[in-house]
């Protein structure tokens, strides 16, 4: 079993959608959580960041971590075209250890 | 104000030659990152340094080495290089269980 999975899709929706990312983990010991946007021929940038359980709202974005379940999500409101790229979620556990990335998942947003 | 800048942004050599990837932050990180992206946008750590020490080095070929001359900078230097090099290398700075700031990226092709 992959440290962390994360469907590729790609996933393709209508502007105005919501749009629903998960990754699931296997290492009990990850605490910080992490969402990356990665546009096309760039570098990852932070989206969200959650350490433990709960959520976390950020204007249409919101990250959720459950810890029992092993399982993260992300959710997108109101997608715009703007938010067409891949999405990559990551974590980690504490200390100097590096982040462990998911394989990524492409969205594209249909005007 | 480029955070984390690496160069050259694209790369294209051939099989056996030596070459250099050069990084810098300046966001007074105490961490530094080597990732490789490969086609299907896995981001695999190959290096970590925090303080000017290497404090992760996964099962990277030798013909590898990253070199810190300062905890600001973290160059990554290939020998001998194979067709199965050719990806995107991403460099990345943070603080201690922060989110990452990564590099625009450095795109390989050895041909």
């Amino acid at each position: 079993q992959k440290e962390v999975e994360q469907d590729p899709g790609p996933l393709s929706v209508p502007e105005g959608a919501i749009v629903s990312l998960n990754c699931t983990y296997s290492n009990s010991a990850f605490q910080y959580f992490m969402w990356y946007r990665q546009y096309s021929r760039k570098g990852p940038e932070l989206l969200m960041y959650t350490y433990s359980s709960g959520n976390k709202e950020d204007g249409r974005f919101t990250a959720q971590v459950d810890k029992s379940s092993k399982y993260i999500s992300l959710f997108i409101r109101d997608s715009q075209p703007s938010d067409s790229a891949t999405y990559l979620c990551a974590m980690k556990p504490s200390g100097n250890t590096p982040l462990v990335f998911g394989k990524g998942t492409r969205l594209s947003v249909i005007a | 104000d480029t955070a984390v800048s690496q160069t050259p942004k694209y790369l294209v050599t051939q099989m056996g030659n030596d070459k250099s990837i050069k990084c810098e932050q300046n966001l007074g990180h105490d961490t530094m990152y080597w990732y490789k992206q490969d086609s299907k946008k896995f981001l695999k750590i190959m290096f970590s340094y925090n303080n000017k020490e290497l404090i992760i080095n996964e099962t990277v070929p030798n013909r590898f080495s990253p070199k810190s001359p300062d905890k600001a900078h973290l160059n990554l230097h290939i020998n001998s290089l194979e067709l199965g090099d050719s990806a995107v290398y991403f460099c990345a700075s943070s603080r201690t269980d922060y989110g990452y700031t990564f590099g625009s990226g450095t795109r390989l092709t050895v041909v």
